[in-house]
């Protein structure tokens, strides 16, 4: 248990679909990130989030849209994807994303578009 | 633009060994470097954090070495178990939002 909850942990979608991934943190932290694991590749750190405000957007399609509506709770939504997102979604929270504290990642959600 | 490269990509020892997992870095501009454990269909479980003013940080049978001039760090771990058995991957903070760059990761196989 690392106190980073995501739901669901599996998750097949049509490309034409809107479907929403949650990420739930009972740690305190004050930042939240998404990250995408995909095969081969190395992890790609999303969207940051701090203190609710989006920090960082790593160039990410607007297909993926992130809401973060309070320091506990982080969401990504998801519409018209593509069969190349299909990947592993990975939440993570750390303190307050400063260098000195760990982050720590839940289990993910494994996304798989058809 | 950092890159993070970890050799080797697999890594195969019996129980009882001791071994080394090696991470490189391009810019060594960083805040901090973390190993983390991943095992299959799960999240990454933080081991160890060197700060860049460090030189290494241990935790039980694991010790983490940090050279930052030359852009290098080992992840030594001491008399393997089985359960050691999972991908150990590398990242380093940096940039805006001290933002994390992994490494594809080692995948550790501890044979009993």
């Amino acid at each position: 248990e690392t106190g980073v909850t995501q739901t669901p942990r599996h998750l097949v979608m049509g490309m034409t679909n809107k479907k929403s991934l949650k990420c739930e943190q009972h740690l305190g932290h004050n930042a939240m990130y998404w990250y995408k694991q995909s095969a081969k590749k190395p992890l790609e750190l999303m969207f940051v989030y701090s203190l609710e405000e989006r920090v960082e957007n790593n160039s990410v399609p607007s297909r993926f849209s992130p809401e973060c509506p309070n320091s506990s709770h982080l969401f990504l939504h998801l519409h018209t994807l593509q069969p190349e997102d299909s990947a592993l979604y990975l939440c993570a929270s750390s303190q307050d994303g400063g260098p000195s504290q760990p982050q720590h990642f839940g289990d993910g959600t494994r996304l798989s578009i058809l | 633009k950092q890159e993070v490269t970890q050799i080797p990509a697999a890594l195969s020892v019996p129980e009882g060994e001791n071994l080394v997992l090696n991470c490189s870095f391009t810019d060594s501009a960083i805040y901090n470097l973390q190993w983390f454990r991943q095992d299959p269909g799960k999240g990454l479980t933080s081991l160890l954090l060197i700060q860049s003013s460090q030189r290494e940080q241990t935790s039980g049978r694991l010790n983490a070495s940090l050279d930052k001039s030359s852009g290098r760090s080992t992840l030594y771990i001491a008399a393997s178990q089985p359960g050691d058995s999972a991908t150990y991957l590398c990242a380093v903070s940096g940039g805006s939002n001290y933002k994390l760059t992994f490494g594809k990761g080692t995948l550790l196989t501890v044979n009993p």
